[in-house]
């Protein structure tokens, strides 16, 4: 099945730096990557998603690049925020799979 | 955050004892999920179902049963043989797999 390996397990950065999360993933067939963001407490929700047709999908301050022959992809948060602190998720799905599989998870700090 | 509902919120049990938690969406989601979720392990999957009536086992099904009699409501019951039952268990839903999976507030189950 599915392996997804997310690096770091935690990160900290200053407040308006930029903050970068990797994962790689074990099956070639995978096409679907969502990046999902956990508050302390509370559930995690999508906050974006790639496809394997696109390399590279942005929305304001958050963008993900996927690279197929190298089977990994990438959170990018510029200019981060305290409120971009967070455990975040990475994960990988293929049509013929039955679930998602999650990465371990990054703890980001803000620090204002 | 609506459309997806778990309780309760937090759950006591002792030990040898069976306990069922709730999960129910009203977003006509055909897949749900269920997962725990230990500080540092992220999501492990327990057992999803696709549709009404059929559900498979995850990667930690043992100890767990769920049924899936309704296409809104998917409910999991830990039982005495789950050795350590004591974390955060999220249910979550989709329109399909490689789609955005949403997730339930979680239920927090403490065995006393």
């Amino acid at each position: 099945g599915e392996n997804v390996e997310q690096h770091p397990s935690t990160l900290s950065v200053q407040e308006g730096d930029s903050a970068v999360i990797k994962c790689t993933y074990s099956d070639s067939a995978s096409n679907y990557f969502p990046w999902y963001k956990q508050e302390l407490g509370k559930r995690p929700q999508l906050i974006i998603d790639i496809r394997s047709n696109v390399g590279e999908k942005k929305d304001q301050r958050i963008a993900v690049t996927l690279n197929k022959t190298a089977k990994h992809f990438s959170l990018h948060i510029t200019e981060t925020q305290p409120e971009d602190s967070a455990v975040y998720f990475c994960a990988a799905s293929t049509t013929g799979a039955n679930n998602l599989f999650f990465g371990t998870g990054t703890r980001l700090t803000v620090i204002p | 955050d609506g459309g997806i509902t778990q309780s309760p919120k937090y759950l006591f049990r002792k030990e040898g004892q069976n306990v069922t938690l709730s999960c129910e969406q009203n977003l006509n989601h055909d897949a749900m999920y269920w997962y725990r979720q230990d500080p540092g392990q992220g999501l492990r999957l327990i057992y999803y179902s696709q549709i009404v009536n059929d559900f498979q086992k995850g990667d930690i099904a043992e100890g767990y049963s769920v049924s899936r009699e309704k296409k809104e409501s998917f409910p999991l019951t830990v039982t005495s043989a789950q050795k350590n039952p004591t974390a955060f268990y999220l249910c979550a839903s989709s329109i399909g797999v490689a789609n955005e999976q949403f997730f339930g507030p979680g239920t927090r189950l403490t065995v006393l």
